[in-house]
């Protein structure tokens, strides 16, 4: 049962413009969101988080935003920079610090 | 401040063969989980441990895959015996201590392939 979903595998950008991820989650329970960033034979590592009492949370090039009603939540990136090119994985926490994760959206940026 | 370590990166083995890595989270993190990332997926939940005790080993196919956080502090993961879909990477994660809000810090991964 996914309760994460990040339903475009693939995403394609051209440097500078504005990349935009998706996450989707099923259990209004969730109340703290975070997204990961993986390089090739890394582990992941911590980019942003958010909590369901905002609806948007902003680090540098980096914005998390999030709808509680539409269980939606999606990461903004710009300027989009060729070092961005990763896998995406959007997280939420449930009870008990668990910890759900979606399936990842590669991210490639054109030079 | 070290992060997370896992050992060994890399280790390819036989199915059937048994096959153990070691994890030490960052210093001070009282929960540590153990997360299967098998190639195109999202990490799934293995264990969770809150010091020494376990949280939540509802996913951990306990015929074959084993943990312990001995102390509570480093922690092993073994598989005995290994099959084929067990090739992943093994990532161990943790965080600092239980309430909301948290953030949990991911090592390296150990990457495992099963011949």
């Amino acid at each position: 049962d996914q309760q994460v979903k990040q339903n475009s595998p693939s995403l394609s950008v051209q440097e500078g413009r504005i990349s935009i991820l998706n996450c989707d989650y099923t259990n209004s329970m969730f109340d703290y969101f975070l997204w990961y960033k993986k390089y090739p034979a890394e582990g992941p590592t911590f980019l942003i988080s958010i909590s369901s009492i905002k609806d948007k949370n902003e680090d540098g090039r980096f914005t998390v935003f999030l709808n509680k009603s539409a269980k939606h939540l999606s990461l903004h990136i710009v300027p989009s920079q060729p070092g961005d090119s990763a896998v995406y994985f959007c997280a939420a926490e449930g009870t008990g610090n668990q910890f759900y994760f979606g399936t990842g959206t590669s991210l490639t940026v054109i030079p | 401040e070290a992060g997370v370590a896992q050992s060994p990166r890399y280790k390819i083995i036989e199915k059937r063969q048994s096959v153990a890595f070691w994890c030490n989270p960052i210093s001070g993190h009282a929960t540590l989980y153990w997360y299967q990332q098998i190639l195109g997926q999202g990490p799934k939940l293995l264990i969770q441990f809150q010091n020494n005790g376990v949280v939540d080993d509802s996913q951990l196919p306990k015929d074959r895959f084993s943990a312990e956080r001995l102390k509570g502090v480093d922690s092993t993961l073994k598989i005995q015996p290994a099959k084929l879909e067990d090739s992943a990477v093994y990532l161990c994660a943790s965080s600092f201590q239980p309430g909301p809000g948290n953030t949990i810090y991911f090592g390296e991964g150990s990457w495992l392939t099963v011949v």
